[in-house]
């Protein structure tokens, strides 16, 4: 079946540093992929998106690349801060289909 | 704008009892996703709906759970006769319409059976 996997369980960084979280896929004909946050006690909250037919977005801070060739997708956080502490989820979406598919997650833990 | 509300947050329950999961969607989302979560686990799709259909209930464990977004009210998640392999949060997210983008997570229920 389908899966969405993360490459790294867990990462630690200094404070001020970027962070680069990783993330393989499976189902090629994904159409829509979601990096959320989770903080402890929490529900999943919305980083950033992008779409297929893209490589890379940007947010505030964040970078989103997408990369169709080995169907891998990663997420980086500039000037990474003790609030980015938390569990980062990737989701796709496939282009039919009502669920989004969620990997493990990686653990970002930001040292002062 | 109230976000995607649970309750209860957290939920004892002994083995045999019925666990009834509440989730109230942001106003002006009329689609309904649950999500359940293990420790150390990503979050696994169980069920969609909209107002008063279920959708894909494709991750639906077979016998004892069950869904339903009533016209009025929240969605409820139910689950009979609990076991101690039900322990999990269970997410609840909602989104305006189905083909469009992210959905919105509400803060979920930690449900225990003990």
């Amino acid at each position: 079946g389908e899966s969405v996997g993360l490459h790294l369980p867990t990462l630690s960084v200094q404070e001020g540093d970027n962070s680069i979280i990783n993330c393989a896929y499976s189902n090629s004909a994904s159409d829509y992929f979601i990096w959320y946050k989770q903080e402890s006690g929490k529900g999943p909250q919305f980083i950033i998106d992008i779409r297929s037919n893209m490589d890379k977005r940007q947010g505030q801070r964040v970078t989103v690349l997408l990369n169709k060739t080995v169907k891998h997708l990663s997420l980086q956080i500039a000037a990474t801060q003790p609030g980015d502490s938390a569990v980062y989820f990737c989701a796709e979406k496939k282009n039919t289909g009502n669920q989004f598919y969620f990997g493990t997650g990686t653990s970002l833990t930001v040292i002062p | 704008n109230a976000g995607v509300m649970q309750n209860p947050r957290h939920l004892v329950r002994r083995r045999g009892q019925e666990a009834r999961l509440r989730c109230s969607p942001m106003k002006g989302h009329s689609h309904v996703y649950w999500y359940r979560q293990l420790p150390e686990e990503g979050l696994k799709f169980m069920v969609y709906l909209q107002k008063e259909n279920i959708i894909d209930e494709s991750g639906m464990p077979k016998e004892r759970f069950s869904a339903e977004f009533p016209k009025e009210g929240p969605s409820i998640l139910r689950i009979q006769q609990v076991v101690r392999g039900d322990s999990a949060a269970y997410f609840c997210a909602s989104s305006p319409y189905h083909s469009g983008t992210e959905a919105f997570f509400g803060q979920g229920t930690r449900l225990t059976v003990v």
